[in-house]
């Protein structure tokens, strides 16, 4: 069965630099969401889309953005990267906001 | 505020040997709890959704079971392969609607052969 595509898997970037993180739900799947899980630690609620609008949102920092696009791809922007900024970022997908959400691989982001 | 805890934060079982996992929750509304399983450095792999106290779900060796204020997930003569972080989260029921899902911090489980 497809699963949620994530790009790219790994990326390492300087502080100060820019990173964006590409989501690809599965398919016919509307509602995408973003999470950010620092090492040890349990998956944060950055923010959610649904019908290419934004649903929800969590503890994102301002530097961060996104959207979702036609195709119900999403994109996470974020700029003025920090140290801490370095984990692994989640997206999920689910169909109907209110069902199960099925995670990707994730992007593992390292700021150095 | 929405909190979850997922107790023990790791535990060693020998394979065959059945146990619980523990998740309890304070949510204003519970719009529905979830456990999935994480291997090291992948994503959370969606295990079962439940909503309403009294429900049970069964896969495999896993059952899940939900009260009003806690989650068991039953693990039945695990095998090596268990071994993961189980983790619990809740959708709270909130007004105008949240998607969001509130995670518990984990259980790290170890089945030796």
């Amino acid at each position: 069965a497809a699963g949620v595509i994530q790009s790219p898997r790994h990326l390492i970037k300087e502080k100060r630099e820019t990173a964006t993180l590409k989501c690809y739900p599965i398919p016919r799947h509307d509602t995408v969401y973003w999470y950010q899980q620092g090492p040890g630690q349990d998956p944060q609620f950055l923010i959610s889309f649904y019908e290419k609008m934004q649903s929800d949102k969590g503890s994102i920092p301002d530097r961060f953005s996104a959207q979702q696009f036609s195709d119900y791809h999403s994109e996470l922007n974020m700029s003025s990267l920090e140290l801490g900024d370095s984990a692994l970022y989640f997206c999920a997908s689910s169909q109907n906001t209110y069902n199960e959400q099925f995670f990707g691989p994730g992007t593992r982001l390292t700021v150095l | 505020e929405d909190q979850v805890t997922q107790s023990p934060e790791a535990l060693r079982l020998q394979e065959g040997e059945s146990s619980s996992l523990n998740c309890s929750y304070t949510v204003s509304g519970l719009r529905g709890l979830f456990w999935y399983r994480q291997d090291p450095g992948k994503g959370p792999e969606f295990l079962f959704t439940l909503y309403s106290a009294g429900e049970e779900k069964e896969k495999e060796r896993l059952k899940a079971t939900l009260t009003k204020k806690e989650s068991f997930l039953h693990i039945t003569a695990p095998k090596p392969e268990d071994s993961a972080t189980y983790l619990c989260a809740v959708q709270p029921l909130t007004q105008g609607g949240s998607e969001k899902l509130v995670f518990g911090k984990g259980t790290k489980l170890t089945v030796n052969p």
